[in-house]
Parts: C-alpha cells; sequence; structure tokens
C-alpha cells in the first residue's frame, strides 16, 4: 500500500538546524510531487512548500523562503525538508504529504505521513 | 488574495447535518480539498476535486463548490467525527498552496 514514513522527533537549539526525512513507498516515486506541511502546538496547518518529481525544482512559503530546503533522493525513494536557523516558533510537527493533481484545477495532499515533532529550545 | 476562511468553530446535533465553509478568491479558479484532523493523528483526505470521496471515507461526507466559496457537508453527523477540519487550495498566483484556519467540529 501507499504509504510515507518519516524520521523520528528532533529536539536542537534555537540557530541549528534540523533535516527530516520522509521514505515513501508503494508507488512510483519519480511520478510524484511531494508537499511538506506544519503544525505548531494547538495551531492550524500550515504549506512549507513543494517539490518536483525529478527533485529539479521546488517552491517555497514566502514566509520560510531562505530558511527551508526541499530535496529528495530517488534512489532511496525518500524526500528531506530542512530548515535552518530554527527559533522557538518552528516548534511543530512537520509533514509530508504525497501531491495529487486533476486537470489543473484540483491539488489534494494524500497520503500523509506520520509527523515529526521537531522542538526548538533555547 | 492568498487565504482562505473557514468558520473557527461549528457544533452539530447528532444525526443532524452540519456544512462547514471555507471562502477566498483562489477558489474562483481552483476546487478545494478538505481534510479531517483528530487530536494526536495526521490529516485525513475526506473531499478532493469535484466533491470526490476518497475510498473508506464514509458517504455521509460530501463536498461541493460555488463561486469563491466551497463547503464540505456532513449528513448525519456522528459521535466519530468530531474533528478539526482544514480546506486547502492552490492560491491565485499558482506557486503557493494555502490552508484555511480550520473548523472545529463538536457534535453534541
Amino acid at each position: 500500500q501507499v504509504q510515507l514514513v518519516q524520521s523520528g522527533a528532533e529536539v536542537k537549539k534555537s540557530g541549528a538546524s534540523v533535516k527530516v526525512s520522509c521514505k515513501a513507498s508503494g508507488y512510483s516515486f519519480t511520478s510524484y510531487w511531494m508537499h511538506w506541511v506544519r503544525q505548531a502546538p494547538g495551531q492550524g496547518l500550515e504549506w512549507i512548500g513543494v517539490i518536483n518529481p525529478s527533485g529539479s525544482a521546488t517552491l517555497y512559503a514566502q514566509k520560510l523562503q531562505g530558511r527551508v530546503t526541499l530535496t529528495r533522493d530517488t534512489s532511496t525513494s525518500t524526500d528531506y525538508m530542512e530548515l535552518s536557523s530554527l527559533r522557538s516558533d518552528d516548534t511543530a510537527v512537520y509533514y509530508c504529504a504525497r501531491d495529487n493533481s486533476a486537470a489543473d484545477k484540483a491539488w489534494w495532499f494524500d497520503p500523509w505521513g506520520q509527523g515529526t515533532l521537531v522542538t526548538v529550545s533555547s | 488574495s492568498s487565504e482562505l476562511t473557514q468558520d473557527p468553530t461549528v457544533s452539530v446535533a447528532l444525526g443532524q447535518a452540519v456544512r462547514i465553509t471555507c471562502q477566498g478568491d483562489s477558489l474562483r479558479s481552483n476546487y478545494a480539498s478538505w481534510y479531517q484532523q483528530k487530536p494526536g493523528q495526521a490529516p485525513l483526505l475526506v473531499i478532493y476535486d469535484r466533491g470526490n470521496r476518497p475510498s473508506g471515507i464514509p458517504d455521509r461526507f460530501s463536498g461541493s463548490n460555488s463561486g469563491d466559496t466551497a463547503s464540505l457537508t456532513i449528513t448525519g453527523a456522528q459521535a466519530e467525527d468530531e474533528a478539526d477540519y482544514y480546506c486547502n487550495s492552490r492560491d491565485s498566483s499558482g506557486h503557493r498552496w494555502v490552508f484555511g484556519g480550520g473548523t472545529k467540529l463538536t457534535v453534541l
């Protein structure tokens, strides 16, 4: 079955970087874009960015541009989200979610990874 | 505009129908998708494209789009439907995606 499995929880100091992985299985990895989404404690969902199937193109949320980098390793079907210069308000659960689309008018995220908690402490 | 607006809280009596709405300029040209999230769980897709349901989602969930508004309707709400619901769409620029602020559904 289609599955996304993310790496484990991380605790980082302010100013450090974190790299979260998302390993895909059960489908053709190089046929789909992958989104990343985060959720701060008690808050809503926030879109972070998306990477294309070959890993050659990315789009990022304006708020995180310059601090976030999405990459992928097609040989291991694994996507990565790296966030640098961490601040306390980056504390959140980070999700990967596969992109699906239809007719250039509809996009949806399915399935989702289980989430990775990143805690930033000072 | 890149924003999607949802009512923060909605309540419904057990077995009754409830509609959750999502409003934004990007919905004039893009269909919304809807996600259900229960505490401690990852979001789950419940409606996509022109109101389609993924396999395993009960047919009491339906979706519609009109103008700048997308709606998620639950016909005959059950206790297990109590959750947060989020809409999502590609924004008008085509270079970003955006989530609504979420609606907390309480089943009374």
